[in-house]
């Protein structure tokens, strides 16, 4: 079964508004979350890190600003996209970091699908 | 439930050629993904088949059966930079994804 969620699912938003998706890992802690976003053409463009306890690592053109992310606890991160405009739609997808085991694996939730209209 | 499955681990030859198995059951089809992980990066997009039958792309294919709930992903002329996580996921009917746990693949001299 699903080891990692995302909520909302999908979401519509009006532009201008701001939109929180949860990625939470079930069965483990994840001290390390990522955030990805997947383009038309399929690719995975890594958007952040995001590190329980301290400050998320941002890659290269990404805003810090717009994309918000919170790793409050060991199970959930949150990333808020702020002041969303329709460019911002696209497919959010998070995945956790298990290291709990012998070998570390990368767990992927299923997605949130933004439209801002 | 929706599940996919596919090895953990395979180990091949540089040159030979390696075939990842992944089969699935999941709620509707809207496409299945193949991605490479190298290590501390992020997934690079292989190949998406909706449609029955063989992708090929240089030195990988895909393949989808989806009376069968399968595919498989080809990589020929292997290279050690090939070593890698092939991870296979589909797409159910709500545009969700369904991840498999990867394919640790291991190319040894």
């Amino acid at each position: 079964g699903a080891v990692v969620s995302q909520h909302p699912s999908r979401v519509i938003c009006k532009s201008g508004t701001s939109v929180k998706i949860e990625c939470r890992s079930l069965d483990f802690q994840a001290t390390t979350m990522f955030w990805y976003r997947q383009f038309p053409k399929k690719s995975l463009m890594l958007m952040a890190t995001s590190n329980e306890g301290s400050k998320a690592t941002y890659e290269q053109g990404v805003e810090k600003d717009k994309f918000l992310i919170n790793h409050a606890s060991l199970t959930l991160s949150t990333l808020t996209v702020t002041s969303a405009h329709p460019e911002d739609s696209s497919f959010y997808i998070c995945s956790a970091r298990d290291t709990t085991g012998s070998m570390e694996t990368q767990y992927f939730g299923p997605g949130t699908r933004l439209l801002v209209l | 439930g929706q599940n996919i499955d596919q090895p953990t681990e395979m180990t091949a030859t540089e040159g030979a050629i390696v075939q990842i198995n992944c089969t699935y059951q999941t709620s509707g089809f809207n496409g299945l993904f193949w991605y490479q992980q190298h290590a501390g990066e992020a997934p690079t997009f292989l190949s998406y088949n909706v449609l029955d039958g063989l992708e090929e792309k240089g030195r990988f294919s895909s393949f989808l059966s989806r009376s069968k709930g399968y595919s498989y992903l080809l990589l020929k002329e292997l290279q050690m930079k090939d070593s890698a996580s092939y991870l296979c996921a589909v797409m159910d009917s709500n545009y969700q994804l369904i991840w498999g746990a990867g394919t640790k693949l291991i190319i040894k001299p």
